[in-house]
């Protein structure tokens, strides 16, 4: 069956990196695009990141573009989000979500699977 | 972008047909036929249950439907069951190659 399953959240002062990771499984991975997406506590989902299957296109939210770097390796089945100069607003439950396919490298814009998702933190 | 809007609660009895609103803007729910709606039981993870608007994926039952009208969409739920009982939330493509969702709504069934 479909997984996704998140790691690499923490507790990390501002200013601070961190590196999450998500291990897809149970599907072809490399044929989906993938999107991370964040809850901060008591508040409403926001969309982060999304990377093409083949992992050439990359786009972002304003509120973490040129902080969080999205990447994946198909040969691994992993995402990862890398996220430099953090501050206390990006403290959230960050999940992967897998986008829906209809044709492989053609975006659909919806979401068919998501991971139970990591907790990161942003204190001092 | 802003959080697309949606009523914090809506209520039915069971066989009652309930809907729920997505207000956004011409910038994402009125510019794209790409609106999908999610429920999300307590502890579990989202279940897609329409997409583009309008579309039931399989296994989704179609007491569930969604239409779009200007800048709102709207998810409908006939013929309302106790294991409707969930969060519900919307979710659109926006200008700019970015996505954003709406503000949950907890529907109960009395």
């Amino acid at each position: 069956q479909v997984q996704l399953v998140e790691s690499g959240g923490g507790v990390v002062q501002p200013g601070g990196s961190l590196r999450l990771s998500c291990a897809a499984s149970g599907f072809t991975f490399n044929n989906h695009a993938i999107h991370w997406v964040r809850q901060a506590p008591g508040k409403g989902l926001e969309w982060v990141a999304v990377i093409s299957n083949d992992g050439n296109v990359k786009y972002y939210a304003d509120s973490v573009k040129g902080r969080f770097t999205i990447s994946r390796d198909n040969s691994k089945n992993t995402l990862s989000l890398q996220m430099n100069s953090l501050r206390g607003e990006d403290t959230a439950v960050y999940s992967c979500v897998r986008e829906a396919i209809l044709v492989v490298g053609v975006a659909t814009y919806y979401f068919d699977y998501w991971g139970q998702g990591t907790l990161v933190t942003v204190s001092s | 972008q802003s959080a697309l809007t949606q009523p914090a609660s809506v209520s039915g009895s069971p066989g009652q047909s309930i809907t729920i609103s997505c207000t956004g803007t011409s910038s994402d729910v009125g510019g794209y036929n790409y609106v999908s709606w999610y429920q999300q039981h307590p502890g579990k993870v989202p279940q897609l249950m329409i997409h583009e608007v309008s579309n039931r994926p399989s296994g989704v039952p179609d007491r569930f439907s969604g239409s779009k009208s200007g800048n709102t969409a709207s998810l409908t739920i006939s013929g309302l069951q106790a294991e409707d009982e969930a969060d519900y939330f919307c979710c659109s493509y926006a200008t700019g190659s970015s996505y954003v969702f709406g503000t949950v709504t907890k529907v109960t069934v009395l």
